[in-house]
């Protein structure tokens, strides 16, 4: 199973401040990554695939990078409504695995 | 807007059999070029991937659930189903349907149901 590491597990920002979300792979998984917004009693939102990819209607100041084992996502300003929990996914090939998730929390 | 809403028993006996379906509003189950999922996660825990299947029925599944879980596409009441048999509790978690494209552009979640293992 190809373990998905995510760090740090709470980040602890201002509204306005850059965000840099970490994710780790165990094994390669070229750009098979997407990263997801989760909001409790909201659905998740994707926001990012192939892992720089933004999914429509996702703001530019969420941008995702990275290839091989390490990925980043970036919010560039943080805005209120962007205080949530975020996970990494990969999918390669059939089988997926996801972060356990970074909580993006307000100072 | 494609709305998908979980449904089924919030308790389920160990041993016994979970029964979950996932209603689709505003879209059709039948689209061919759609993939159809569910993750569950457990408390404290990320997500797990449990199954996903195809429209034309193929399935795809978690190595370490595959051989307690099937799936099952119902076009005639644009419903998707899971079924995971045997439980214990370490398969109390929520439970979410998915609706996703290859490679997933777009990925719909529905809101979750939580569904608890205990006598």
């Amino acid at each position: 199973e190809n373990v998905l590491t995510q760090s740090p597990g709470t980040l602890s920002l201002s509204p306005g401040e850059r965000a840099t979300l970490s994710c780790r792979a165990s094994q390669s998984v070229n750009t098979y990554v997407a990263w997801y917004q989760h909001k409790p009693g909201q659905a998740h939102r994707l926001l990012i695939y192939g892992a720089s990819s933004r999914a429509t209607g996702i703001p530019d100041r969420f941008s995702g990078s990275g290839s091989g084992t390490d990925f980043t996502l970036t919010i560039s300003r943080l805005e209120p409504e962007d205080f949530a929990v975020y996970y990494c996914h990969q999918y390669v090939g059939s089988s997926w695995t996801f972060g356990q998730g970074t909580k993006v929390e307000i100072k | 807007q494609l709305q998908l809403q979980e449904s089924g028993p919030g308790l389920v006996k160990p041993s016994e059999t979970l029964s979950l379906t996932c209603t689709v509003a505003g879209g059709s189950i039948g689209v061919p070029k759609f993939f159809w999922g569910w993750i569950r996660q457990p408390p404290g825990k990320g997500p797990e991937w449990v199954g996903s299947m195809s429209n034309s029925g193929t399935t795809y599944y978690n190595p370490s659930l595959k051989n307690r879980v099937t799936l099952f596409l119902d076009t005639s009441k644009n419903q998707f189903s899971l079924k995971v048999n045997s439980v214990t509790a370490a398969d109390t978690a929520v439970y979410y349907c998915i609706q996703y494209l290859i490679p997933p552009s777009s990925v719909s979640w529905g809101l979750g149901t939580l569904v608890t293992v205990s006598s």
